[in-house]
């Protein structure tokens, strides 16, 4: 596709359910970024895919966030036992290259976001 | 804690009025990025600056990296009510995760 693109747009749910949200990354972009983003904050990193390496997951806040990634391809973050303050915009990002030194690939180009609220 | 601060927090201009926002890591930076998100949407990548004291210009906006490689700036001349939204900093902190500043909200009174 032409750019990030990010299901379901909007998600409720009620406390205690698991909740599944899908990344569909740019064609070709061998990384991938989960954020969160709280109303009127900043972004928090979750989690990070590069390639076939062992997946980043230092941000993730609690043992209910996982993430898988096929490849270099769709990613799923799923939350289990949605708790109310898991409430915010789930935000997926991908790249061509690594963050780190100069590469003009460094660009991140994000999707709509998954607006998740818990009951 | 927050690796990369990032001020001010808030700030309201009247249309015309210039704008900065600031940001500091904690640590030396291979780079930094500028990304912009207007309310309701998603960051959007607006520059990357890679070299000590670079700087570079998108119309009127004006990105500074610091000679240390630990400080950055964005400056918009003669702001205009499309410059309205939130304007965040990352650096690459540890490894390959990019870390953001909490971000600067810019409202323009016209």
């Amino acid at each position: 596709g032409a750019g990030v693109s990010q299901s379901p747009s909007n998600k409720v749910t009620e406390k205690g359910k698991d909740v599944e949200l899908r990344c569909d990354p740019i064609s070709g972009h061998t990384a991938l970024y989960w954020y969160r983003q709280r109303l009127g904050q900043g972004l928090e990193f979750l989690i990070y895919f590069q390639g076939n390496s062992a997946p980043d997951k230092s941000g993730l806040p609690s043992d209910r966030f996982s993430a898988e990634r096929t490849g270099e391809s769709v990613s799923t973050l799923t939350i289990q036992r949605t708790q109310q303050e898991d409430s915010a915009v789930y935000l997926c990002a991908s790249s061509l290259g690594f963050v780190t030194g100069s590469s003009p690939y460094n660009e991140q180009f994000f999707g709509p976001g998954t607006r998740l609220t818990v009951l | 804690g927050q690796q990369v601060m990032q001020i001010p927090q808030y700030q309201h201009v009247q249309e015309g009025e210039d704008f900065t926002t600031y940001c500091n890591s904690s640590t030396t930076l291979s780079n930094i990025q500028w990304y912009k998100q207007r309310p309701g949407g998603h960051p959007v990548f607006l520059i990357q600056l890679v070299k000590s004291g670079e700087v570079k210009k998108q119309k009127r906006l004006t990105f500074q990296f610091g000679e240390a490689k630990k400080n950055s700036s964005l400056h918009i001349t003669a702001t205009q009510t499309t410059d309205v939204g939130t304007y965040f900093c990352a650096g690459p902190i540890y490894g390959n995760k990019l870390v953001f500043g909490a971000g600067t909200i810019l409202r323009v009174k016209s």
